[in-house]
């Protein structure tokens, strides 16, 4: 039972490179989200998504792409990465519920931008 | 929109003696509310939730919250610590509306210092 799973765990970019973080979920969540903490600032939620091919903004975007092609997969994407963005970012998870479903999250990734 | 204060910064406590951890939350409702523990290079994990019904909730790991709406707080306690809750905790809202379609807001979080 693997949960929510993110990749990779580490990553050190220089200024203006691009990368893509995976996260992947097995528990058939209809929601997936993408958060960067930063100390002393909690957890900010970037972009979100209700459904396979959906994303919406969250509350810091900018600078952040994602897609989400296949329902058990959320993409977070920097086009051109700035130290600003160096943050851990966690990937969330939960299901669909007339209630509120409680969010599963991954463990994290680490990412330094130089 | 919604918002969550949590006050403290650090909290140092002593092995074995009593925790409380405050959060207060702005909401036009009530909100669905919830405290996270995060171990160091971990993910979040649930503690414990409110949802409606009996102010007083339990949780995982012996701890428990209250829920009060005149003070819009929603703390954490725990009767005796022990060393293994030195983590960061977050108190996070959701709100009523959109299903938890729309993520939790998170406090800032509280670093839990356990000392012998």
């Amino acid at each position: 039972n693997a949960g929510v799973t993110q990749t990779p765990k580490f990553r050190v970019l220089k200024t203006g490179q691009s990368m893509t973080l995976l996260c992947a979920q097995d528990m058939n969540h209809e929601y997936m989200y993408w958060y960067r903490q930063d100390p002393g600032m909690g957890l900010r939620l970037i972009h979100y998504s209700v459904g396979e091919g959906t994303t919406a903004k969250g509350e810091v975007p900018d600078g952040y792409n994602v897609s989400r092609l296949k329902k058990q997969n959320f993409l977070l994407g920097l086009e051109s990465a700035a130290p600003s963005q160096t943050s851990v970012y966690f990937c969330a998870s939960n299901e669909r519920d007339r209630g509120y479903s409680p969010l599963h999250f991954g463990n994290g990734t680490r990412l330094t931008v130089t | 929109a919604q918002s969550v204060t949590q006050p403290d910064i650090h909290i140092t406590v002593s092995e074995g003696a009593s925790l409380e951890l405050r959060c207060n939350y702005s909401y036009g409702a009530t909100p669905y509310l919830f405290w996270y523990v995060q171990s160091p290079g971990q993910g979040l994990q649930l503690l414990l939730k409110y949802f409606s019904g009996d102010t007083l909730v339990q949780g995982i790991k012996g701890f428990e919250a209250e829920f009060k709406r005149s003070q819009s707080s929603f703390n954490l306690r725990k009767p005796s610590v022990h060393w293994s809750d030195a983590a960061e905790y977050f108190c996070a809202v959701g709100a009523r509306s959109g299903g938890g379609a729309d993520g939790l807001t998170f406090g800032k979080g509280t670093h839990l210092i356990i000392q012998p």
